[in-house]
């Protein structure tokens, strides 16, 4: 079967560094997404990866390692506004979106 | 309208009623889907549509269908509601011809089946 894996709940500290790791079993690969969720909201579009290695989108990075079947998402410089549901999800063979249960993240001051 | 939006925003529905939850989009995306979200759960695919005039069946199809008329719109529909359909709904769309093929959301509809 297909899995997405993510931490349910991370906690960090305003103004601090955190990572968010993502690990998948997917039938093909065909690029690999992280939303932002806030509480009754929409999920939003963050970041992109589809080739090994790290893209940074201001104090947003997201890096990649298809052999490992890993990504993380880095948030740098924590605001409280960064609390919110974190998503990842990969396009697999059939070019569907297989999603995670989403990280929690709470930012505490 | 910009972006996506559906309507309503939320409702609650006795089961055994019939529902139609409404997605317009004005991005003229080739794409758009329907998700269910589930508290623990991530979001699951209940049909898509990769252009007007058709449309596939996603992860979880049973007790729903779509049509699409149109490029703007993707209305979904329950036939006879059941309590196992209270969820959030989001519809979202896509430029599959992009180079990642972003799906993007409208703001969901609370479902509530009593």
């Amino acid at each position: 079967g297909q899995n997405i894996d993510q931490p349910t709940e991370m906690t960090a500290t305003e103004g601090a560094i955190v990572q968010i790791n993502c690990t998948y079993q997917t039938s093909g690969f065909n690029g690999l997404f992280w939303y932002q969720q806030h509480a009754g909201e929409a999920p939003t579009f963050l970041s992109y990866n589809v080739l090994d290695g790290l893209e940074e989108k201001g104090r947003f990075s997201s890096f990649l390692s298809r052999s490992k079947g890993y990504s993380y998402l880095l948030l740098k410089e924590l605001q409280m506004k960064d609390s919110a549901s974190y998503l990842c999800a990969v396009r697999d063979s059939n070019y569907q979106l297989i999603w995670g249960a989403g990280t929690k993240l709470i930012i505490k001051p | 309208i910009a972006g996506i939006t559906q309507a309503p925003t939320s409702q609650i529905l006795a089961a055994g009623r019939r529902m139609t939850l409404r997605c317009t989009q004005d991005m003229r995306h080739n794409a758009m889907y329907w998700y269910r979200q589930d508290l623990g759960l991530g979001l699951r695919l209940i049909h898509y549509s990769n252009t007007a005039g058709t449309t596939g069946k996603g992860e979880v199809p049973d007790g729903y269908s779509v049509s699409r008329a149109n490029t703007d719109d993707f209305p979904l529909t329950l036939a006879s509601a059941v309590p196992s359909q209270t969820s959030v709904y989001f519809c979202a769309s896509s430029d599959s011809s992009g180079t990642s093929d972003t799906q993007y959301f409208g703001p969901g509809t609370r479902l509530t089946v009593l």
